[in-house]
């Protein structure tokens, strides 16, 4: 159990242009999700949080504007990068927090965006 | 906020050789966790340990919260424990994760 899945796996686009990251639970139903994104030989750092029929919390220096976040039901969670720079090219990676009495994170396999 | 660091940043081995991966963070914590990055990406679950110590196989760790370190033990190394070792650490459900280790085990 506690199977998490993203789509796509990757994705190239051109710049200007907008894309749509799905986050999955698949076998779990998820209060809270999150969102990482991490740059090649570099840690995960954290961009939101993301509560079931909630805004989502951003942290500091992540634009709520530029990453559009819905996390509609307790099974997805969407992010949209909207009008992609190639800065904005990075592996992004979601998670779920299963509540069974720990706060252990799931992950899911991750989306790698190219913007050219 | 919180900073946590990892050691050694980088670490080679032997096949069958055993090692030992460090966590320091700078506050009280109470939730720990350590995952293995493989090398396609995937961050997969190894312990849940805020406090304690855990077995897992091969695997093991311990945490001693008060003087906030944790300890992740790999014995008779394998091939495939290649990858990146992150701890990841929160006062709550958010996590912030270490620099990572980055293992690589030879044949």
């Amino acid at each position: 159990g506690a199977v998490v899945s993203q789509h796509p796996s990757w994705v190239i686009c051109k710049s200007g242009t907008s894309v749509k990251i799905e986050c999955r639970s698949l076998d779990f139903q998820a209060t809270t999700m999150f969102w990482y994104r991490q740059f090649p030989k570099q840690s995960l750092m954290l961009m939101a949080t993301s509560n079931e029929g909630s805004k989502a919390t951003y942290e500091q220096g992540v634009e709520k504007d530029k990453f559009l976040i819905n996390h509609a039901s307790l099974t997805l969670s969407t992010l949209t990068v909207t009008s992609a720079h190639p800065e904005d090219s990075s592996f992004y990676i979601c998670s779920a927090d299963r509540d069974r009495g720990t706060k252990t994170q799931y992950f899911g396999p991750g989306t790698r965006l190219l913007v050219l | 906020g919180i900073q946590v660091e990892q050691s050694p940043p980088d670490l080679i081995l032997q096949e069958g050789a055993n090692s030992t991966l460090r966590c320091n963070f700078s506050d009280s914590v109470n939730n720990l966790q350590w995952f293995h990055q493989n090398p396609w990406g995937q961050l997969i679950n190894l312990f849940y340990i805020p406090s304690g110590t855990k077995q897992n196989g091969r695997l093991s760790a311990t945490t001693v919260a008060t003087e906030r370190y944790s300890l992740l033990y790999i014995s008779s190394s394998q091939t495939t424990d290649s990858g990146v070792y992150f701890c990841a650490v929160g006062a709550g459900n958010m996590l912030t994760f270490g620099g990572g280790t980055r293992l690589m085990v030879k044949p």
